[in-house]
């Protein structure tokens, strides 16, 4: 499958514990995006990397969360002390350099914090 | 500021009907590039179309047709004869350069269910 894969699929939390998801991009991408999706909403955007450098963070990404692109391969977002507002569904997404090339997306990673 | 609107919260139509999903965008840039995508129950975004700014040509695949005017600030994707495995909800997002990225702005989806 060369595919952007995410792991895990599926992640229950309880309120306060810190929860790490992970994105694999397809191989040649040297751009990946991490979205969050609530329930009847677009995805939003959350941060963009460039190989191994996060260019852009959003306003939506409090100083609770990080996100890392060692290598500029795989990347990681963490979430600590989890807060039920952070119940989402966190896509990852990556595209090729050049200018308005398409993101494909991964499945997505479900966040329930209870 | 970008924004995409997607004032069709919900859609029913009976299979084979016809179906328009309305797209409406705002940016300040005059290249910026224009998408659609499907999600399915499964959740994955799968990506349908890319247009750009400089391109207004109509452009049809299979039973899907687009339709982008920048008169009206809109991108209109067509279902033709509509089936049961086009049921999924359907973005629209626009991408332009800010900042020195692309990211993508979707609008809030419009859901489209096709009932047999």
């Amino acid at each position: 499958d060369t595919g952007v894969s995410q792991d895990p699929r599926h992640k229950i939390t309880k309120r306060g514990q810190n929860v790490t998801f992970r994105c694999d991009p397809i191989s040649e991408h040297n751009r990946l995006y991490w979205y969050r999706q609530t329930l009847g909403q677009g995805p939003e955007f959350l941060t963009y990397f460039q190989n191994e450098a996060q260019l852009e963070k959003s306003r939506l990404l409090s100083d609770r969360f990080s996100a890392e692109r060692p290598k500029g391969s795989f990347s990681t977002l963490e979430i600590q002390r989890t807060e039920q507002g952070d119940s989402a569904m966190y896509l990852c997404a990556s595209s090729l350099p050049g200018r308005g090339t398409e993101a494909f997306f991964g499945q997505g990673t479900r966040l329930t914090v209870v | 500021a970008q924004k995409v609107t997607q004032a069709q919260t919900e859609i029913s139509v009976v299979e084979k009907e016809d179906v328009t999903l309305d797209c409406v965008y705002e940016t300040r840039d005059t290249t910026y590039y224009l998408f659609w995508y499907k999600q399915p129950p499964s959740g994955e975004l799968v990506f349908l179309i890319r247009r750009n700014s400089f391109d207004e040509q109509n452009e049809i695949s299979g039973r899907y047709s687009w339709n982008f005017q920048k008169s009206t600030s809109s991108f209109n994707f067509t279902i033709t004869a509509s089936q049961v495995v086009d049921s999924a909800v359907y973005f629209c997002a626009l991408s332009e350069r800010t900042s020195g990225t692309y990211k993508y702005i979707f609008g809030t989806g419009t859901r489209l269910k096709v009932l047999a």
